[in-house]
């Protein structure tokens, strides 16, 4: 899991909350990554950022927000509008795109479960 | 569109035998490779990528994966398994030029004693 780290591990949520999910590294990468993990379905992008202030949206992004203020930092927060948001969520990190040999590096992960 | 498949959803395999885990892909440009393994309620662990080169390439723990562009494969082996392989494995690919991985639904892999 190198040097990312995600908290909580486990979070509980009733339904119409919002709640956020930390992702912090020490590997000075540029870019960063949340992905949704879910039984059977492989991991799906939510959003990636490859520079500070800037990110774009992935594949699933609805019902989510990001902020990048911080080199280090790339919260999520996970919107009472998504639908279904019981899943496995990883962060991972990797040195800029434009290098075309980066590597992405992934966190522990938090189990976010809605009651 | 970038795709791809791993076609089986587990692997079983006695430890001492040799093990392979199937992946192919789907890209228009030049294929950027890689596996990941996931042991449970834990992040992915990077186990090895093709980037261009040689076709085989090694990794950790004992990996390498053949990268075969005609059949458009990349396979992950290992020559003989061991009991602590028994994880969840994730092949994915990057199309030269775009940020995004795409991953394969898993393949899990038991090693039996």
């Amino acid at each position: 899991d190198g040097g990312i780290t995600q908290s909580p591990k486990y979070l509980f949520r009733k339904e119409g909350q919002n709640v956020t999910l930390s992702c912090e590294q020490n590997l000075n990468h540029d870019a960063m990554y949340w992905y949704r993990q879910d039984p059977g379905q492989g991991l799906r992008l939510i959003y990636y950022s490859q520079i500070v202030n800037d990110f774009q949206k992935g594949d699933i992004a609805e019902g989510y927000s990001v902020s990048r203020e911080k080199k280090e930092s790339f919260p999520l927060t996970v919107t009472s509008a998504q639908k279904n948001p019981t899943a496995f969520y990883l962060c991972a990190s990797s040195t800029p795109s434009r290098t075309s040999t980066d590597t992405q590096y992934f966190g522990p992960g938090t189990r976010l479960t809605v009651l | 569109a970038q795709s791809v498949a791993q076609p089986e959803d587990q692997v079983n395999v006695a430890e001492g035998n040799p093990l392979t885990v199937k992946c192919t892909y789907s890209v228009s440009g030049n294929p950027y490779l890689f596996w990941y393994v996931q042991y449970p309620n834990r992040g992915l662990q990077f186990l090895l990528k093709y980037i261009t080169g040689d076709n085989l390439v090694k990794g950790s723990y004992g990996f390498e994966a053949e990268f075969n562009k005609s059949q458009t494969s990349f396979h992950l082996k290992k020559p003989s398994a061991l009991v602590s392989d028994s994880a969840l494995y994730f092949c994915a690919v990057r199309e030269n030029g775009y940020n995004k991985l795409i991953f394969g639904a898993g393949t899990r892999l038991a090693v039996h004693p």
